[in-house]
C-alpha cells in the first residue's frame, strides 16, 4: 500500500533559524496536503498541494511539490517560537482517497 | 473554515467497559467521516473510514468488532471503543468533509482515552 515517509523526526533550532521538512511518497499522489499540531491540540490544515511542481507562499512557509508528484517539503523561514509544534504531511493517491500521513517532524525552536 | 466537534476532549474508563466518542459536523454535512488514532509523538494512523447510512471500511489490523463505528447521520459519527483494555489508550481523532469537498478535511479536537 501506499507509504509517506518524512524526515527528519525530530528538528532543534534557534529563534531566527531555517526549517525544512521531507516528505517522499511510494506512490505518486494526486494531491499532499500539510498539517501542523500542536502539542495537545488536533491536526489543523495549512495547505494543499495539487499540481506536479507546484510551490505555494504563506508568510515564511514554502510548500512544494516534486515534478513526479512523490515528495514534498515545507520550509521556514526564520522561525519563531510561535512555530514549534508536529508538521505532517498527508498524501492522497486519488482525489478523494483516503490520506495517509507521513510520521511528522517534531519542531521546537529555542528563544 | 469548517468546525467539527469531537466528545468528550478527554475520557478514563474502568478496564472491561465500553466508551462511545462522537464527531459532528456542526456547519456542513459530512458524507465521509474518517476515524484516527494517535500515539504520543507519533503519526495519525486511520482506524476506519464511514459513509452516512452505509458500513465503516476498516483499515487492515483494525478489529471492527471492539472498534463499532456508525455514521447514522450526515452531521454525526459515533466510535464506541468495546470492552476497552489499556492497551486502547490512546489519541481518537475524527475528521469530515463532504462529497464535494477534496481540498482538505476537517479535523475533531481530539479524545484522548485513558483506560485504567
Amino acid at each position: 500500500g501506499q507509504q509517506v515517509m518524512q524526515i527528519p523526526q525530530y528538528q532543534h533550532v534557534q529563534e531566527g533559524e531555517d526549517f525544512t521538512t521531507y516528505c517522499n511518497s511510494s506512490t505518486t499522489l494526486s494531491n499532499i496536503q500539510w498539517y501542523k499540531q500542536r502539542p495537545g491540540g488536533h491536526p489543523v490544515f495549512l495547505i494543499q498541494l495539487v499540481k506536479s511542481g507546484e510551490v505555494k507562499k504563506q508568510k515564511r512557509l514554502t510548500f512544494q511539490f516534486g515534478e513526479a508528484k512523490k515528495n514534498s517539503s515545507l520550509h521556514i523561514t526564520a522561525t519563531q517560537t510561535t512555530d514549534v509544534g508536529t508538521y505532517f504531511c498527508a498524501g492522497r493517491g486519488t482525489s478523494y482517497g483516503k490520506l495517509t500521513f507521513g510520521q511528522g517532524t517534531i519542531l521546537t525552536v529555542h528563544p | 473554515g469548517a468546525v467539527v466537534s469531537q466528545h468528550p476532549s478527554w475520557v478514563i474508563c474502568k478496564s472491561g467497559t465500553s466508551v462511545k466518542i462522537e464527531c459532528r459536523s456542526l456547519d456542513f454535512q459530512a458524507t465521509t467521516m474518517f476515524w484516527y488514532r494517535q500515539f504520543p509523538k507519533q503519526s495519525l494512523m486511520l482506524m476506519a473510514t464511514s459513509n452516512e447510512g452505509s458500513k465503516a471500511t476498516y483499515e487492515q489490523g483494525v478489529e471492527k468488532d471492539k472498534f463499532l463505528i456508525n455514521h447514522a447521520s450526515l452531521t454525526l459519527s459515533t466510535l464506541t471503543v468495546t470492552s476497552a483494555h489499556p492497551e486502547d489508550s490512546s489519541f481518537y481523532i475524527c475528521s469530515a468533509r463532504t462529497g464535494t469537498m477534496v481540498t482538505e478535511a476537517f479535523f475533531g479536537q481530539g479524545t484522548r482515552l485513558t483506560v485504567v
